[in-house]
Formats: C-alpha cells, structure tokens, sequence
C-alpha cells in the first residue's frame, strides 16, 4: 500500500464546477504539499500544510492530522486549471513522499 | 528569473553511455533534490543534498552518482545508462524542508 494515496486518479469536469481532490497518508508528517504539473511537464508548488486551511485565489486546501487526509478543493473551476495535482508528505525521514497524482481535465 | 534551471531538458542515450544532469538554483537555497518520475507512478527521490557539502541517498539511488558543487549548483551522472533509466528527471530546491520547493522544468531522457 502507498504511503500517499490520492482520489481520484481521474477526474473530469465543466467548466465552472466545484472541485475536490483527495489525499490520504499513512504515516506522520509534519507537513503536506500541494503541486500543479501542467502539460508542459512543469511542477508548481501550490500550497504547504501543517494544520487547518489555506486559501489562494480559487484555490483552497485543507488539513485534518487526525484523519490523516487532505483536499484540495477549486472554486469556479476553468479549463485552465486542467493538470496534474500532487500530494507530497514530509514524512519521518523528512524528505517528500508523493502521491500518484490526479489527472484534472475541465471542458469548456 | 529567479528559480532552478535544469540542463539538458530533452536526451537520448544508447544502453551503456554516460551523461550529466545538470541543476542550479539561484534562490540561495540549502536543500536540493534530484527525483525521477515515472508513468503511474509518484516522484521518486533518486538522491538529495541536504546542505552544501552533503550528499544522500533516497529511494532509487541506484546507477546513480550525485555532486553537489557549490550552494548552487547540484548535478546527476549517469555512468552507464539502462533503458529502466528512461524517465522524466526533475531537480528541485528548499530553503528548509519547511518551506515551499521550487521544482526545474524537468529533464526527459530516454535510453534506447
């Protein structure tokens, strides 16, 4: 089982929806990444969490270290938010742990 | 701009060649990093510097060799390249593992 699991692995929407990708870890962390890879291969970091929630623009990630899950969430969602999305842990060795990735594709 | 600058970003390479990934930052950075990353599956840490001077080893350190120059400056050799090589090699940087990384644009080698 991986230590960074990520929901789902696909996900496509329209344009203007409300969306939630989801991040499970299986070890203690002291902080949790968001990253964007978009087409082009570039990697983005987008948020890091060590407790409750942080808000950027139409982006907002959350935290509960209780139950060890994470969500990143998008607002007003626009075909150019189509990418990659990656969770990454700090885990106890404190390098990063990376999720498989969620493959985000908006339609117009 | 400031950030990290990865070179070269496309390569190919015959079974058995050897070759240098190179990575700078300019950000004064103390930490750098070296990943793979591979079709269904997440990064993987192939060897990291935690400061100047340091190197270590990660997950897939294996064929591998890592030299970390300067603050700067943190390449990848490759002495003898295998098609399981063939990948997308990303270098990345921190000031401390607490903070944000600044990830390279990637490097896509394939070995044939």
């Amino acid at each position: 089982k991986n230590e960074v699991e990520q929901s789902p692995q696909n996900l496509t929407a329209q344009e203007g929806e409300f969306i939630t990708i989801n991040c499970s870890y299986s070890v203690g962390i002291s902080a949790l990444h968001w990253l964007q890879q978009h087409p082009g291969g570039g990697i983005v970091s987008l948020f890091m969490l060590s407790s409750g929630k942080k808000k950027h623009g139409r982006l907002i990630a959350t935290i509960n270290i209780q139950e060890k899950h994470s969500s990143l969430h998008i607002t007003a969602s626009h075909p150019r938010d189509s990418a990659v999305y990656i969770c990454a842990v700090l885990g106890g060795a404190q390098k990063l742990v990376f999720g498989q990735g969620t493959r985000l594709t908006i339609n117009p | 701009n400031a950030g990290v600058t990865q070179t070269p970003k496309f390569q190919v390479l015959k079974t058995g060649q050897s070759m240098t990934l190179q990575c700078a930052q300019d950000m004064n950075h103390n930490s750098m990093y070296w990943y793979r990353q591979d079709p269904g599956m997440g990064l993987r840490l192939i060897y990291y510097s935690a400061s100047e001077g340091t190197t270590d080893k990660g997950e897939v350190p294996n064929g591998y060799n890592v030299s970390r120059l300067n603050k700067r400056e943190f390449s990848l050799r490759l002495e003898s390249a295998a098609p399981s090589q063939t990948s997308v090699y990303f270098c990345a940087s921190t000031r401390d593992r607490l903070y944000g990384y600044t990830f390279g644009s990637g490097t896509r080698l394939t070995v044939v």
